[in-house]
Formats: C-alpha cells, sequence, structure tokens
C-alpha cells in the first residue's frame, strides 16, 4: 500500500529493556512526525523531522526516548529502560513537505504495552 | 492545560439526522484547524480542515465551521451514516513553525440505523 506504515503493530515487553519502533513514511514524503495516544487521550505531539534531521523534539518526555531518521525516509523511535507509563500506543504520520495545511497522514500505530 | 477541548465524550444520532461534534479552544496562534475520523486499532484519517480566514469549508456530507471570535470549531456531518461511527478528533496548528498538531481527547460517535 501507498500509506504511512508501522512496525511492530504490537510489542509487549518488560519494565527496563530497551524498544525499537519503525516507521514508513508515504513515499517522497520530507516532513515526519512521531505522536502518543494513550487511553482515552488524543495524540499527544512527541518529535518532527524535515529530511533527517529533528527539526523540533520538543515532547519527548525524557531523554530515554530519542529518534533518528538517517536517510530522511525510514524513521525508529527507541525507547530506553522502559518503564510502565510508557504503555500508549505510538503513531507516526508523514506530510508532503510539513507546511501547516497539508493534512499529516498517519499510520495505524504500535501498540506498546510495558510489563 | 488542554488548549483543543472536546468537552462531548460521546454522542449519539439517529441515521439520517445531523450529526454536530463541536471543539474549542484557547490557544489564539491556532491557525489552522483540522477534524481526523479513528475506527478502533486503527490510525486517525484525516477528514476536512479549515483555514482561520474562513468561517467555513464543506465536503460532500461534512461541514466545518470556525467561530474566532468565541474560538469554537464544530463538524456537522449530514445525513449521518452508520459507517461514520467513529472516534472523531479536532486538531488544531500554528503554521510557520513544526507544524505538529494539538488534539483534543476526542468525541465517541455512535449512529443507530
Amino acid at each position: 500500500g501507498a500509506g504511512v506504515s508501522q512496525t511492530p503493530s504490537n510489542k509487549v515487553t518488560e519494565k527496563g529493556k530497551y524498544v525499537e519502533l519503525r516507521c514508513d513514511p508515504i513515499s517522497g514524503h520530507t516532513a515526519l512526525y512521531w505522536y502518543r495516544q494513550s487511553l482515552g487521550q488524543g495524540p499527544e505531539f512527541l518529535i518532527y523531522f524535515q529530511g533527517t534531521g529533528a527539526a523540533d523534539d520538543s515532547g519527548l518526555p525524557n531523554d530515554r526516548f530519542f529518534a533518528v531518521r538517517p536517510e530522511g525516509s525510514v524513521s525508529t523511535l527507541k525507547i530506553q529502560r522502559t518503564e510502565r507509563g510508557d504503555s500508549a500506543v505510538y503513531l507516526c504520520a508523514s506530510s508532503l513537505t510539513g507546511v501547516g495545511n497539508q493534512p499529516q497522514h498517519f499510520g495505524d500505530g504500535t501498540r506498546l504495552s510495558i510489563l | 492545560d488542554q488548549q483543543v477541548k472536546q468537552n462531548s465524550p460521546s454522542l449519539s444520532v439517529q441515521e439520517g439526522r445531523i450529526s454536530i461534534l463541536n471543539c474549542d479552544y484557547t490557544n489564539s496562534m491556532f491557525d489552522y484547524f483540522l477534524w481526523y475520523k479513528k475506527y478502533p486499532a486503527e490510525g486517525p484519517t484525516f477528514l476536512i480542515s479549515i483555514s482561520s480566514i474562513k468561517d467555513k469549508n464543506e465536503d460532500g456530507r461534512f461541514t466545518v465551521f470556525l467561530n474566532k471570535s468565541a474560538k469554537h470549531l464544530s463538524l456537522h456531518i449530514v445525513p449521518s451514516q452508520p459507517g461514520d461511527s467513529a472516534v472523531y478528533f479536532c486538531a488544531a496548528v500554528t503554521q510557520g513553525g513544526s507544524e505538529k498538531l494539538v488534539f483534543g481527547k476526542g468525541t465517541k460517535l455512535t449512529v443507530n440505523p
């Protein structure tokens, strides 16, 4: 398909472990976003990439969270020393150039459960 | 502090009638607004948007109204169909920055046959 692809769809791991979540944006989209959605809440912004660079990482909750996009397409969100409070659905979105009036297209998310 | 508020967690309407979903915002720097629809276990899907320089945008059965002075927008769906049953999120963005979306908590719409 031509949409945003996220893998894995589900991830269950133990507290303290390291996890990587992958996002494959729509081909040609230079802007890529990560959001986190907790139960009963709307998605909350984590980080924004324009090309290879993180243009805004103000939403990352702490230094256990890190994201990369080395070639300007696929992005990986990395969480170290996971905690139970990290359990949520992690959503990735992309848009053509990142201009505000271009809608962001979302993947189906990775449901992360920390035991 | 919630900058985008959807005060109704749920709404139930009869098929064929109008659904009206409401959204309020507090940040006057927001200049573009979007509605997303979300089915369970799927990502949000873009529905319709409106620029702050307009007061109405229409796309088929969906119309979004913006009242800037009241910092209020609404999504009208008419006629409502059972397939419209989903969670609807209002989102706002300030253009010229990172273009990050600020979402409300969502309203679960149920359209009864």
